[in-house]
């Protein structure tokens, strides 16, 4: 079954405690995105990866880091978590990036992280 | 001026009525249009893209676009109490291949 994978799916931590989100996908796609959704804001991009090694930062990119060491892979790291950054967080991958005419990202389950 | 806007809602529309979307967007370079629906604490999923100037209908779904006045809409017809979600509307960057999201519609469908 072609899916997006995200682990944890809930996870309550405390400011300052380096935390990854994995992220994985089985679709052999090029493009995979990290967002952060919060109230009234709607979905913010952090970074996103057009290819294996090559990253790029989103809108909303402070506090985070990603990486791209195999194509079906995109963790998302905080090194020292702040309360701010409580949120729910959806990892998302396409074929193509989505500016270029591709029909659909494919979304993760969401991991709902709050940091105390 | 948010780069997307949508009006927050809720909308409130009649079971089997027309249900009526809309949403703003500033960059004028903006080329392609998506509609996602989501439910309540589960991952957007997509409903409609778009490309073109005019309609593009699939199946209850319509979707509008008007480049000149800058808006894209999503028509529901005969609403059903499962089109109960959150639409949001998402545009690509003219300058680098990224989306951005409207806040979202709250969508309710009356019985």
């Amino acid at each position: 079954e072609a899916q997006v994978t995200q682990n944890p799916r809930y996870l309550i931590t405390v400011t300052g405690k380096k935390l990854t989100v994995t992220c994985s996908q089985n679709m052999n796609h090029e493009y995979m995105s990290w967002y952060r959704q919060d109230p009234g804001l709607g979905l913010r991009q952090i970074y996103y990866s057009m290819n294996v090694e090559v990253t790029d930062k989103g809108d909303v990119p402070e506090g985070y880091k990603v990486s791209r060491k195999e194509k079906r892979n995109f963790p998302l790291i905080l090194e020292s978590p702040s309360p701010n950054q409580t949120s729910l967080y959806f990892c998302a991958s396409s074929p193509e990036p989505p500016g270029s005419f591709t029909d659909t990202q494919y979304f993760g389950p969401g991991t709902r992280l709050t940091v105390l | 001026q948010k780069e997307v806007e949508q009006n927050s809602g809720p909308l409130s529309v009649p079971e089997g009525a027309i249900a009526s979307l809309n949403c703003t967007y500033s960059d004028r370079g903006s080329q392609s249009f998506f509609w996602y629906r989501q439910y309540s604490g589960k991952s957007p999923e997509l409903i409609m893209f778009i490309y073109s100037n005019g309609d593009k209908e699939d199946g209850r779904f319509t979707a509008q676009l008007n480049k000149a006045s800058q808006y894209v809409s999503l028509l529901i017809r005969d609403s059903q109490p499962s089109d109960s979600a959150t639409y949001l509307c998402a545009v690509n960057k003219d300058s680098n291949y990224q989306l951005i999201w409207g806040a979202g519609t709250k969508l309710i469908i009356k019985p």
